[in-house]
C-alpha cells in the first residue's frame, strides 16, 4: 500500500551541486505535482504534469526542471542548487477527475549549504 | 488569481475545548473545490475533506465539522472537544475545476493548532 513514494527523504547539498528528486506513485494517477513548503508560506506549486510526457510550470518554477517519462514517475531536478532552494519538497498525485483530492508523499527535506 | 487566506497563524487550546480554524478564499471561477489537509508533527499531509462550490451543505465527521458559506467565501473547520492528537498544522486549499489546467491547488499558509492537557 505504497501510494506516493519520494526518494530521498533527506539530502544535504553544496551550492552549485545538482540532484534529482524522484516521485513514484502506484495508483495509476494521471496528474502529478511538485510543491515546496517553506516556513510561513504554505505549499507552493513548482511544476505539474497532466499526463505522461507533459509538464507545465507552477507558481515558483525557476531553478527547477521536471520530467515525466513514465506515468508513474515524476522527477524534479535542481541543476545548480542555491541556498534559497533549501526547503521541504512534496510530491502529489491525483486521478484525472477534477473533484478528487491530491495524495501526497511524505516529503523530502533538502538543505543547500 | 486564486488566493486562500488563513489569518490565524497559531492557536493554542486546552484539551476538550472547541476550536474553529478560519479559511477565506478568492476566486473568479464559478465552479471550484475546497479542501482541508492536516500536517501532523511527523510531516505528512493528510486529506480531510473536499467540498464542491455548488454544494453548501455543512458536513460533520465525528468531532470534525466544516461550515461552507459561499456568500462570505469562507470554509471554516471546527474541531469539537479537541484532543492532543489534533495538534498539527491545518491547511485550507482551493482548486480550479477546469481539468485541463491540472486542478492545481492553491494553499493557505496554514494554522498551527496546539492542544495542551
Amino acid at each position: 500500500n505504497a501510494g506516493v513514494t519520494q526518494t530521498p527523504k533527506f539530502r544535504v547539498l553544496k551550492t552549485g551541486q545538482s540532484m534529482t528528486l524522484l516521485c513514484a506513485q502506484d495508483m495509476n494517477h494521471e496528474y502529478m505535482y511538485w510543491y515546496r513548503q517553506d516556513p510561513g508560506m504554505g505549499l507552493r506549486l513548482i511544476h505539474y504534469s497532466v499526463g505522461e510526457g507533459t509538464t507545465a510550470k507552477g507558481e515558483v518554477p525557476d531553478g527547477y526542471n521536471v520530467s515525466r517519462l513514465k506515468k508513474q514517475n515524476f522527477l524534479l531536478g535542481l541543476e545548480s542548487a542555491a541556498p534559497s532552494q533549501t526547503s521541504v519538497y512534496f510530491c502529489a498525485s491525483k486521478p484525472g477527475v477534477r473533484n478528487q483530492p491530491q495524495h501526497f508523499g511524505d516529503g523530502t527535506r533538502l538543505s543547500i549549504l | 488569481a486564486q488566493k486562500v487566506t488563513q489569518a490565524q497563524t497559531e492557536i493554542s487550546v486546552v484539551e476538550k475545548e472547541d476550536v474553529t480554524l478560519d479559511c477565506v478564499y478568492e476566486t473568479r471561477d464559478t465552479t471550484y473545490y475546497l479542501f482541508w489537509y492536516k500536517q501532523p508533527p511527523s510531516g505528512e499531509l493528510v486529506f480531510l475533506i473536499r467540498r464542491n462550490s455548488f454544494d453548501e451543505q455543512n458536513e460533520i465527521s465525528g468531532r470534525y465539522s466544516w461550515n461552507f458559506q459561499k456568500s462570505t467565501s469562507s470554509f471554516n473547520f471546527t474541531i469539537t472537544a479537541s484532543q492532543v492528537v489534533d495538534s498539527a498544522v491545518y491547511f485550507c486549499a482551493l482548486s480550479e475545476a477546469f481539468t485541463g489546467g491540472g486542478n492545481k491547488l492553491t494553499f493557505g499558509t496554514g494554522t498551527q493548532l496546539k492542544v495542551e492537557l
